[in-house]
């Protein structure tokens, strides 16, 4: 059974850092490309950042090019999102999705997600 | 970036009967097109990819058409659980990828 569980969020003021992780189980990691997804509350879905399996490959939304770095740890089965330079407007829920593999964006199983919250 | 739009915002729908959710992309998508289903508190779910293509034990009753900038998701006859809602998400010029604004599906 394929399981990600992501951890690492919090409360964070503005202009700081917090690095989220999600641990994978019950598939080869290190054959999937993976995602992160984020959620504002009561709002829609907004793609975040993903990264190939074998960590080759990154990217990136506008949004948050520049501050955030994901990348993995496939000897630990590892995903990772450094966010830096926060801002309230990265306030969200922050899933860890796995890419089914018929594209990189498209992700077959989620996260139950982890709350971002910037505020002074 | 390609401007995903669904209609309705809002669909009231009586169970057992059919449901129709549209999705409109500023430029064509080809068929690279994914339909997700949320319910309140949690994740997403895959329902729909390639436009029409069933996701793993997702029940027949979902289905997808449409290609270029017109989609629809269509629920059969709709049960208890499918009230909630619903996503699509283009991927054809990724990155970025980018969902519509999603359609609530609730019960009449």
């Amino acid at each position: 059974e394929v399981q990600l569980l992501e951890s690492g969020g919090g409360l964070v003021q503005p202009g700081g850092s917090l690095r989220l992780s999600c641990a994978a189980s019950g598939f080869t990691f290190n054959s999937y490309a993976m995602n992160w997804v984020r959620q504002a509350p009561g709002k829609g879905l907004e793609w975040v950042s993903a990264i190939s399996g074998s960590s080759g490959s990154t990217y990136y939304a506008d949004s948050v090019k520049g501050r955030f770095t994901i990348s993995r740890d496939n000897s630990k089965n590892t995903l990772y999102l450094q966010m830096n330079s926060l801002r309230a407007e990265d306030t969200a829920v922050y899933y860890c999705a796995k890419s089914g593999g018929i594209a990189v964006a498209v992700s077959d199983y989620w996260g139950q997600g982890t709350l971002v919250t910037v505020s002074s | 970036e390609i401007v995903m739009t669904q209609s309705p915002g809002t669909l009231s729908v009586s169970p057992g009967e059919r449901a129709t959710l549209s999705c409109r992309a500023s430029q064509s998508v080809s068929s690279n097109l994914a339909w997700y289903q949320q319910k309140p508190g949690q994740a997403p779910r895959l329902l729909i990819y390639g436009a029409s293509t069933r996701a793993t034990g997702i029940p027949a009753r979902f289905s997808g058409s449409g290609s270029g900038t017109e989609f629809t998701l269509t629920i059969s006859s709709l049960q208890s659980e499918d009230f909630a809602v619903y996503y699509c998400q283009q991927y054809n010029n990724w990155p970025p990828d980018t969902f519509g604004q999603g359609t609530k599906l609730e019960i009449k």
